[in-house]
Formats: C-alpha cells, sequence, structure tokens
C-alpha cells in the first residue's frame, strides 16, 4: 500500500510554462484534494473532488485546472506559471466526506516559478 | 465562512507538558481536527473531536467546547521529535476542511 504519491517532488519553471502534477492513491477514496502550503499562510485548498468525474472550487483556484478521470488519479494543472505560484502542493485524499474521516497527505510537490 | 486561530509559535522543555490552543468561529460545526507535520514533510492526523470533552491517545490529548469555539492539544513528557507544526482544522456541514495557519512548537533541552 503506498498511499498517496505524488510526482514530481520538485519542479522549477519559468514564468509563462505549464506543467501538470499528478496525484495517485490506491485506497480507493472518494474524496480528493489539492492544497498549496506558503509561510504563514497555512494549507489553502486549490481544487477538490468527491468522486470519479467531478471537481469544484476551493479557496484559491484562479490559475489552476483540475481533472479526476480516474477515481485513484487527481492532476492538477498550471496552463501560464507565475511567480506567485511558487509553493509546496500537497494532494489529500479522504475515504469519503462523512465529518469523521481523516484526510492522507502526499509527500508534497515543491515548485518554483521564476 | 470560517476563522480560526491558533499561536503562531510556541517553545518548551523536553519532559514538560504544553498545550497549544485553537479558536474557531463557523456555523454548521461539524468537527475539529489536529495534525502533525514535521518540517520538509505531509502532514499527518493527530486527533478528532466532534463532542464535548476529552479525547486522550497515549502522550497526545485534544479537548473540545463547542459552546465556546475552543479546542487544545496537550503534550504529555514532551520529546525532541515532538518539534513540528501543529495544525487545527474545521469541518462545518458539507463543506471541505479548514485549516488554520498552525502552531510551530519547538522542543528545547
Amino acid at each position: 500500500n503506498a498511499g498517496v504519491t505524488q510526482t514530481p517532488k520538485f519542479r522549477v519553471l519559468k514564468t509563462g510554462q505549464s506543467m501538470t502534477l499528478l496525484c495517485a492513491q490506491d485506497m480507493n477514496h472518494e474524496y480528493m484534494y489539492w492544497y498549496r502550503q506558503d509561510p504563514g499562510m497555512g494549507l489553502r485548498l486549490i481544487h477538490y473532488s468527491v468522486g470519479e468525474g467531478t471537481t469544484a472550487k476551493g479557496e484559491v483556484p484562479d490559475g489552476y485546472n483540475v481533472s479526476r478521470l480516474k477515481k485513484q488519479n487527481f492532476l492538477l494543472g498550471l496552463e501560464s506559471a507565475a511567480p506567485s505560484q511558487t509553493s509546496v502542493y500537497f494532494c489529500a485524499s479522504e475515504k469519503s466526506g462523512t465529518s469523521y474521516n481523516e484526510q492522507f497527505f502526499g509527500p508534497g510537490t515543491r515548485l518554483t516559478v521564476l | 465562512g470560517q476563522n480560526i486561530d491558533q499561536p503562531t509559535e510556541m517553545t518548551a522543555t523536553e519532559g514538560a507538558i504544553v498545550q497549544i490552543n485553537c479558536t474557531y468561529q463557523t456555523s454548521g460545526f461539524n468537527g475539529l481536527f489536529w495534525y502533525q507535520q514535521h518540517a520538509g514533510e505531509a502532514p499527518t492526523f493527530l486527533s478528532y473531536n466532534v463532542l464535548d470533552g476529552l479525547e486522550e491517545k497515549g502522550r497526545f490529548s485534544s479537548f473540545l467546547s463547542r459552546s465556546k469555539g475552543y479546542s487544545y492539544l496537550l503534550l504529555k513528557e514532551l520529546q525532541m521529535k515532538d518539534s513540528a507544526s501543529y495544525l487545527c482544522a474545521v469541518k462545518s456541514g458539507n463543506t471541505p476542511l479548514v485549516f488554520g495557519k498552525g502552531t510551530r512548537l519547538s522542543v528545547i533541552a
């Protein structure tokens, strides 16, 4: 059981470049989340998904797109990267939206946009 | 929206007890979580409270008062490995979890 994995672990982009971050989970969880974490700002929700084929906006969705074509995968796309998107990105999964279910986090992707 | 407050930093001595507070304002409260996050690593689940009272799990305990919008995480017999950030997160209704900014705890000898 790998849990939640993220690819890549590190990436440096130039302004205007695009990239996709991949999150995969092998726990058959319904819910998946993408967060960004910046110093002094805590974890902020970018987008989330409550099941295969569904996505919804979180607190800071601008500049990002997501897709959940398969239950086990949740992709985060940056179409035209900006320096303000320099951050650590965490993916998380949850069995369902029931209140008592904990979230399981991936190891994070450290992205720098120059 | 939700407003979650916790201290930015705390320092405590190895072997001591430390209490990390979290206050929140929300409607439709549906549970409060504590996560631990070591530097450079992912958050990991510590505890969940939905009813008033104390939940104990080894050296860690978490308390909730729904009427006061208040929770604390109590760490006993502090060890150097407890140096980490502690994140308070609140669930309201069916909306996604909202995290506080975290409390960075430094344990010193």
